[in-house]
């Protein structure tokens, strides 16, 4: 079974431009978690969506977005890019819910000019 | 509020020697916590879970874990480290009902192994 995968790998941009970043779960997964990693806050929660709606959401500002698919693959945008959003952004998928195992991307390595 | 506290930062073993990787947390009600492995430019794996069934938990390569009601702990370890064991470990907790939640990480632990 194929895990998670997250496209792009790495990108670089530079301040006040937005980007998108894509997440495809397991084959079956219906909750799609995204989390920032950075040296400085360690990983953090950004949202959960489940069946198209996200269910939670962490405490990051609303330039932070994202959605879900009717086949469960999830993108979120990050808009008007500040050099603080330089991160790891990770991608968890699992069955229903995020108490249960989450399986985890590679993730994509956003770097901020 | 639910927190994970994990005590060391750093730890260094010599290959062949026990491994203890200390988490506390805190929990209102019997929480669902895991260990999570990091290597570099990876992402993270899954090494065990609790979920209140046993409090000593077994996991892959060889790690354990034991959930401590009465000290709020939950530590990792592992008899015999390996070089392959050198990573970043992360102590999670899962916060929120049943259906809906996130994860609360620790701040990490790296683990050294010396030759």
């Amino acid at each position: 079974k194929a895990g998670v995968t997250q496209t792009p790998r790495y990108l670089i941009k530079t301040r006040g431009q937005q980007v998108t970043l894509s997440c495809s779960p397991i084959s079956g997964h219906r909750s799609v978690s995204w989390y920032q990693q950075t040296p400085g806050q360690g990983l953090q929660f950004l949202f959960e969506y489940f069946s198209e709606t996200q269910r939670n959401k962490g405490n990051f500002p609303g330039r932070f977005s994202g959605r879900q698919f009717s086949n469960s693959r999830s993108e979120m945008n990050v808009s008007t890019l500040e050099l603080g959003d330089s991160a790891l952004y990770l991608c968890a998928s699992s069955f229903y819910r995020v108490g249960e195992t989450q399986y985890f991307g590679p993730g994509t390595r956003l770097l901020v000019l | 509020a639910q927190s994970v506290t994990q005590l060391d930062s750093h730890v260094s073993v010599s290959e062949g020697t026990p491994v203890l990787l200390r988490c506390n947390y805190s929990s209102s009600y019997s929480p669902s916590l895991f260990w999570y492995v990091q290597h570099p430019n990876k992402g993270l794996q899954l090494l065990l879970k609790y979920t209140s069934a046993a409090t000593l938990v077994k996991g892959i390569n060889g790690f354990e874990a034991e959930f401590k009601k009465s000290e709020t702990s939950f530590h990792l370890t592992k008899p015999s480290a390996h070089m392959s064991d050198a990573a970043e470990y992360f102590c999670v907790v899962s916060v929120g009902s049943s259906n809906t939640g996130k994860l609360i990480f620790g701040q990490g632990t790296t683990l050294q192994v010396k030759p």
